[in-house]
């Protein structure tokens, strides 16, 4: 089925640093949603993106849906240890069937030394 | 933002044994839920998907009948694991669709964690 590439795989930061991952897709989205996972909880949603070149911010959280509509990223600015966890993007794929389905990204494990 | 509580948060139980998770949205009905299994450091795999008032339609190489799902409400959908063997200890998440005026988000349970020994 269809996936999402999400690059990187894992990060090694220093606090205060900024943060930059990615998704890409082969087929065209038409939401972009990017959530955070703690150890042992659920994912919780950061920022929804529904529109082409649409921008979104959320605290050191900034987003962007992509204008070609098959990819996305997520920033996160002057980075503290509680940002450290796994984050997913997950896409919608456009005039899909199954109304609400999720595609996921692989991940990005995020480590933040202090 | 909406909220998913799933219950219970995790689960021993002897191979064998049928194992029931709930997941209710407390604030929002939610015609359409969504359970998926994750093992550790790895990405969300969509289950099924539950449908309020019909059968729930699961993904490919899902057993719908080891996987038994009841979505009675608009707040409340369950999974039965039946007859649980050791390989299905796994962490298992629902999440409920919210829909707003304009857009929809996707909510999530805190997820339950399964050992089966």
């Amino acid at each position: 089925g269809q996936q999402l590439n999400q690059s990187p795989q894992s990060m090694f930061i220093q606090e205060g640093e900024d943060v930059s991952m990615n998704c890409t897709s082969s087929s065209i989205f038409n939401t972009w949603l990017w959530y955070k996972q703690d150890p042992g909880e659920g994912p919780v949603l950061l920022i929804a993106l529904y529109k082409a070149g649409e921008l979104t911010s959320n605290g050191r959280l900034t987003a962007q849906f992509g204008t070609t509509r098959k990819d996305s990223f997520l920033n996160i600015s002057a980075s503290i240890p509680s940002d450290v966890g796994i984050y997913f993007c997950a896409g919608r794929q456009a005039g899909g069937t199954s109304y609400g389905k999720l595609t996921f990204g692989q991940g990005t494990i995020l480590t933040v030394h202090p | 933002g909406a909220v998913v509580s799933q219950h219970p948060s995790w689960v021993i139980c002897k191979s064998g044994t049928s194992v029931k998770i709930e997941c209710r949205s407390l604030d929002f009905q939610a015609t359409t839920m969504f359970w998926y299994r994750q093992f550790p450091k790895q990405s969300l795999m969509l289950m099924a998907t539950s449908n309020e008032g019909s059968k729930a339609t699961y993904e490919q190489g899902v057993e719908k009948d080891k996987f038994l799902i009841n979505h009675a409400s608009l707040t409340l959908s369950t999974l039965t694991v039946t007859s649980a063997h050791p390989e299905d200890s796994s962490f298992y998440i629902c999440s409920a669709r919210a829909q707003g005026k304009a857009n929809e988000k996707l909510f999530f349970g805190s997820g339950t964690q399964l050992s089966v020994l």
